[in-house]
């Protein structure tokens, strides 16, 4: 969607480094949000964001940190990577959280080895 | 058991079936959303609802508040319809809970 755009694509990291992914939106939406998808899963919440500063952790946070230091970028960090983050991320917008739709970014697909 | 469960897993048609895909959940939710993911592709937002019916072209969907069930249709499949289709769940305002998708395969 041309609303929102996340990067990189694709990555392919060593276990151990630190990797940032970056999701960038240009609707001035409040929500943003990070989704993991992976095999015989539904996507699932590592951290969600309802404001500049403010964030929340999600049902598989551990291993992920967040910042939004401004309304159109939240950017999702693995602080240590390892084989077990190796998934497909997406970012997620909404204007009003869950009064509206949300809009989904591309995906970045991160491959740790 | 998750708390939104999808039905079926996978489902192949023939080009021009009529097709229905499941979903039920547990939890309290205050909309209900279908979502559409091609192969290698992000994902699309088709319907959002919380009562009722919508209609967009071809797709349909439904939800039954009591029943906390809800189905997509699609009539007159068409093989670019091939894709995964995802429900979810708005909970808590704010947040969405998803289902583990059906794989539609439609054939010519």
């Amino acid at each position: 969607d041309a609303g929102i755009t996340q990067s990189p694509r694709h990555k392919v990291t060593e276990t151990g480094t630190p990797v940032t992914l970056r999701c960038h939106q240009t609707e001035n939406h409040r929500y943003m949000y990070w989704y993991r998808q992976d095999p015989g899963h539904g996507l699932r919440l590592i951290h969600y964001s309802y404001g500049v500063k403010d964030t929340d952790k999600g049902e598989v946070s551990d291993g992920y940190s967040v910042s939004r230091s401004k309304t159109e970028d939240f950017l999702l960090t693995l602080e240590s990577a390892t084989s077990s983050q190796t998934s497909v991320y997406f970012c997620a917008i909404s204007a009003r959280g869950g009064v509206d739709g949300y809009t989904f970014g591309s995906g970045t697909r991160l491959t740790v080895v | 058991k998750n708390e939104v469960e999808q039905s079926p897993q996978n489902l192949t048609a023939q080009e021009g079936e009529f097709i229905t895909i499941n979903c039920s959940y547990s939890v309290g939710i205050s909309a209900l959303h279908w979502l559409q993911q091609h192969p290698g592709g992000g994902i699309v937002s088709l319907f959002m609802l919380s009562s009722g019916k919508k209609k967009h072209g071809r797709l349909i969907a439904t939800i039954n508040i009591q029943e906390k069930h809800s189905s997509l249709h699609i009539t007159a499949s068409h093989p670019r319809d091939s894709a995964v289709y995802i429900c979810a769940g708005t909970y808590n305002t704010d947040k969405l809970i998803f289902g583990t998708g059906t794989r539609l395969q439609v054939f010519p």
